[in-house]
């Protein structure tokens, strides 16, 4: 296993600019979960996927938001018009489903809207 | 709605000593998992201790382990013998069992810093 993995690392836009970010979980997991952890605070759920099929979005997750999982394997969160509270680490992680307990994180893309 | 709370947003300890870091949470389910989660600074978290609600006994992972006090509702880490390494952000996390229900919560994280 070499782990999760997240792409970009850190991010820095403009605000009003677009913005996605890459997850490749752990292969031969099913479960890919989305959290965002602003400055001071734990993780919060934004999204999770069971192979392709996103089955929870929190309120969180605004109309600015949209996230892929197209072949069940690696994830894609892409934020439009990006605003200055959008400024967080957006952590992934992934579990082996039912199998699987225990959440597995990657390293985060720590994004700063300018 | 699940919620998870960590009273104490910073404590330290003398290196060797040993420390105990507190979560309460409120649920209304009966079966659910509970978490200890470390994150260094600048690195990834990890698991560092799980609990399952139906088990009545504690869970321990050699120096870490924890108190469960369901009727109460809380849920402390305990560290033995603490080591530089283990400086971090400390983050206490629920989960219900429910298949469709994986999603973690978290409380707002202590910051553990080890004296040498």
């Amino acid at each position: 296993d070499t782990g999760v993995s997240q792409n970009p690392r850190h991010k820095i836009t403009k605000r009003g600019q677009n913005v996605t970010f890459r997850c490749d979980p752990i292969s031969e997991h099913n479960r890919l979960y989305w959290y965002r952890q602003t400055l001071g605070q734990g993780p919060e759920f934004l999204t999770y996927f069971q192979n392709e099929a996103q089955l929870e979005k929190s309120r969180l997750l605004s109309d600015r938001f949209s996230a892929e999982r197209p072949k069940g394997s690696f994830s894609t969160l892409e934020i439009q018009r990006t605003e200055q509270g959008d400024s967080a680490m957006y952590l992934c992680a992934s579990s082996l489903g039912l199998a699987g307990v225990e959440q597995y994180f990657g390293p985060g893309t720590r994004l700063t809207v300018t | 709605a699940q919620t998870v709370t960590q009273s104490q947003p910073e404590m330290s300890v003398q290196e060797a000593e040993t420390v105990t870091l507190s979560c309460t949470y409120d649920t209304s389910e009966s079966d659910y998992y509970l978490f200890w989660y470390k994150q260094p600074p600048s690195r990834q978290m990890i698991l560092v201790i799980r609990q399952e609600a139906y088990k009545q006994q504690n869970a321990t992972e050699n120096r870490f382990s924890v108190n469960f006090q369901k009727a109460a509702k809380s849920f402390s880490l305990k560290i033995s013998d603490s080591q530089l390494g283990d400086a971090a952000m400390y983050f206490c996390a629920y989960r219900r069992t429910n298949f469709g229900n994986e999603k973690l919560t978290f409380g707002t994280g202590t910051r553990l810093t080890i004296i040498p």
